[in-house]
């Protein structure tokens, strides 16, 4: 089994609609991640969280929210969409050893709004 | 903010030819790492380099870090169409909060034959 996985992998909703992405992990990881992924932008940080705690925004946070619900468990929202959220939606975690601090991304989650 | 600047954005090159990509970064790095994402995947952790002016070798690639820690290059020899993907690094600087990375924009590149 993956070791993250997230939820829907696929989704097309309207403007205006509110939408929640999860990301479950395996790895007992502390750290977790949400990015966007845009074509030519690379991959920017929306949200991270070191524990169950902390919550930090990102570089694009404004319109999304999170949820730590549990060490295993990063969920992502948009509290009303619009369509310049269309786009790839990663989860990610991280050992906090900075010796090992590399991201484990789940599939991705691919969104476009309407 | 720290910024990540990535070139090429995009590489075509024949099967058999060789292909570098370059990463700049604003400010220091405490190290950096570099990704591999296929077409329609999530990108995949490829090695993190930390010292000043490390270089490390894996199969057909070739990873620097610059002595300023500002910079990095990835070079693959024989490029063969299983390397078609798209090639990111990642700038860790370390903050207040701990490590915070911060990725490039990418270099897609595409083999033909």
């Amino acid at each position: 089994d993956a070791d993250v996985t997230q939820t829907p992998r696929n989704r097309i909703t309207k403007t205006g609609k509110r939408i929640m992405l999860e990301c479950s992990q395996t790895k007992g990881h502390d750290r977790m991640y949400w990015y966007r992924q845009d074509p030519g932008l690379g991959l920017r940080l929306i949200y991270y969280s070191f524990d169950v705690k902390d919550i930090n925004k990102g570089e694009i946070s404004d319109g999304y929210s999170v949820s730590r619900q549990a060490q295993a468990k990063f969920s992502l929202s948009l509290e009303s969409a619009i369509p310049n959220q269309t786009a790839l939606y990663f989860c990610a975690t991280s050992d906090p050893d900075p010796a090992r601090d590399t991201q484990y991304f789940g599939p991705g989650t691919r969104l476009t709004v309407l | 903010g720290q910024q990540v600047m990535q070139i090429p954005q995009y590489q075509h090159v024949q099967e058999g030819e060789d292909f570098t990509t370059y990463c700049n970064s604003s400010t220091t790095l405490s190290n950096i790492q570099w990704y591999k994402q296929r077409p329609g995947g999530h990108p995949v952790f490829l090695i993190q380099l930390v010292k000043s002016g490390e270089v490390k070798k894996q199969k057909r690639l070739t990873f620097q870090f610059g002595e300023a820690k500002k910079n990095s290059s990835l070079h693959n020899t024989a490029t063969q169409t299983t390397d078609v993907g798209t090639y990111f690094c990642a700038g860790s600087r370390l903050t207040g909060g701990g490590n915070k990375l911060t990725f490039g924009t990418g270099t897609q590149l595409k083999v033909e034959l």
